[in-house]
């Protein structure tokens, strides 16, 4: 059974650093894609990011280019998400999910910044 | 980036009605379509993938349909534990987006 756990969220102050983990079971991690998207209080569900396979490349929405950064572990299933200079607009849930299709998805990490 | 509308916003409907929503992209994303379910206070959970396709375990009650642009999600015979939002979303290209969602009440 495929099943995807984040941690890592939390109250941080803006401008902080935050590093958020995606762990992956029940599949061949190695083989998908996988993405991050965020869900804001009361709001829909936005793209964040994604990376493929092998992590040659990882993609980004405007509003985190250079200020966040996707790996993943293939060793150890595992998927994260850097999160740095973080504002009051990236609070939100955030979701790992995998393959082009986005199939499954874990079942969030909340992250709070404010002062 | 590919613009994602859904109609209606909201719904309300009776146990046991057809209930249809809507999802038009900015342009064309082939059948490159999912549909989610969120119930209040979890997670997306896809229903639908690649415009038609019924998810693993998804009651046959769910069904979509479409290609191009404009799609269409349909339950059947609504239940009561499908009170929920449900979003469209393109992964045709990126940025993915989504739909503004639908929510969908029980009257």
């Amino acid at each position: 059974e495929v099943h995807l756990v984040e941690s890592g969220g939390g109250l941080v102050q803006p401008g902080r650093s935050l590093r958020l983990s995606c762990a992956a079971s029940g599949f061949t991690f190695s083989s998908y894609w996988m993405h991050w998207f965020r869900q804001a209080p009361g709001k829909g569900l936005v793209w964040v990011s994604s990376i493929n396979r092998d992590a040659s490349r990882t993609i980004y929405t405007d509003s985190v280019k250079g200020r966040f950064t996707m790996s993943r572990d293939n060793a150890k299933n595992t998927l994260y998400l850097e999160m740095n200079s973080l504002r009051a607009e990236d609070t939100a849930i955030y979701y790992c999910a995998r393959g082009w299709q986005a199939d499954y998805w874990g079942q969030g990490t909340l992250v709070t910044v404010s002062s | 980036d590919i613009q994602m509308t859904q109609s209606p916003s909201s719904l309300s409907a009776s146990v046991g009605d057809r209930v249809t929503i809507t999802c038009q992209a900015s342009q064309d994303i082939t059948n490159y379509l999912n549909w989610y379910q969120q119930r209040p206070g979890k997670a997306p959970k896809v229903l639908i993938y690649d415009s038609s396709n019924l998810q693993t375990g998804v009651p046959s009650r769910f069904s979509g349909s479409g290609s191009g642009t404009d799609f269409t999600f349909t339950i059947s015979s609504l239940q009561p534990e499908d009170i929920a939002t449900y979003y469209c979303q393109q992964y045709d290209n990126f940025p993915f987006t989504f739909g503004p969602g639908t929510k969908v009440d029980i009257k």
